[in-house]
């Protein structure tokens, strides 16, 4: 199994550009989620999912949108570019059940606002 | 609020030194989850141990355990003998159920393993 995927895995995009990070899943997972690292600062979740359909905000959304048209799919939209966006992004996903499952991670995306 | 701290920015020893990575957390869910994960300096992050919060026995795997005390919040994570393929960085993170599963991670301690 793949696992989660991402794409692409580099991106340079100039101030006000647009772009989508694209995210799939194989596991049959229900949960998604996006993150982002800065250096020094952790992981901080954007959006996460819980099922085709809907879509939540996390700890840091501004500047960013979602959506969830199937289980497997996940895209992260970054509308108006900003410097403040350069991160590296994370795409994860898990199993639902009686508990908190781990989260599987992809590969990640590096992206540079200039 | 979540929150979890790993005071320890950055830690270096020598090979076969063992290391302790300190995890503090702070909620007031009575029921949650406790995670460690490792990202190497290849930048994926792997998966390393989840526990519950009922469930206070220290683990062991391999060359890896970890201490879980409810009484001083605390999670941590001790290599024994450590080998320079443990350099990385480690995460704890916490996770409340009821919201997705959501995660909240600590900021991470690099460790360097010295040959």
């Amino acid at each position: 199994n793949a696992g989660v995927t991402q794409t692409p895995k580099f991106r340079i995009l100039k101030i006000g550009q647009s772009m989508t990070l694209q995210c799939t899943q194989d596991m049959n997972h229900n949960y998604m989620y996006w993150y982002r690292q800065d250096p020094g600062m952790g992981l901080k979740l954007i959006y996460y999912s819980v099922g085709a359909g809907i879509t939540d905000k996390g700890e840091v959304p501004n500047g960013y949108n979602v959506s969830r048209s199937t289980t497997e799919d996940f895209p992260l939209r970054l509308e108006l570019a900003a410097p403040s966006q350069t991160s590296v992004y994370f795409c994860a996903s898990s199993a639902q059940g009686p508990g908190s499952y781990e989260q599987y991670f992809g590969p990640g995306t590096r992206l540079t606002v200039t | 609020a979540q929150k979890v701290t790993q005071a320890q920015t950055e830690i270096s020893v020598v090979e076969k030194e063992d290391v302790t990575l300190d995890c503090v957390y702070e909620t007031r869910d009575t029921t949650y989850y406790l995670f460690w994960y490792k990202q190497p300096p290849s930048g994926e992050l792997v998966f390393l141990i989840r526990r519950n919060s009922f469930d206070e026995q220290n683990e062991i795997s391999g060359r890896y355990s970890w201490n879980f005390q409810k009484s001083t919040s605390s999670f941590n994570f001790t290599i024994t003998a450590s080998q320079v393929v443990d350099s990385a960085v480690y995460f704890c993170a916490l996770s409340r159920i009821n919201t997705g599963n959501q995660f909240y991670f600590g900021t991470g301690t690099s460790l360097t393993v010295i040959p």
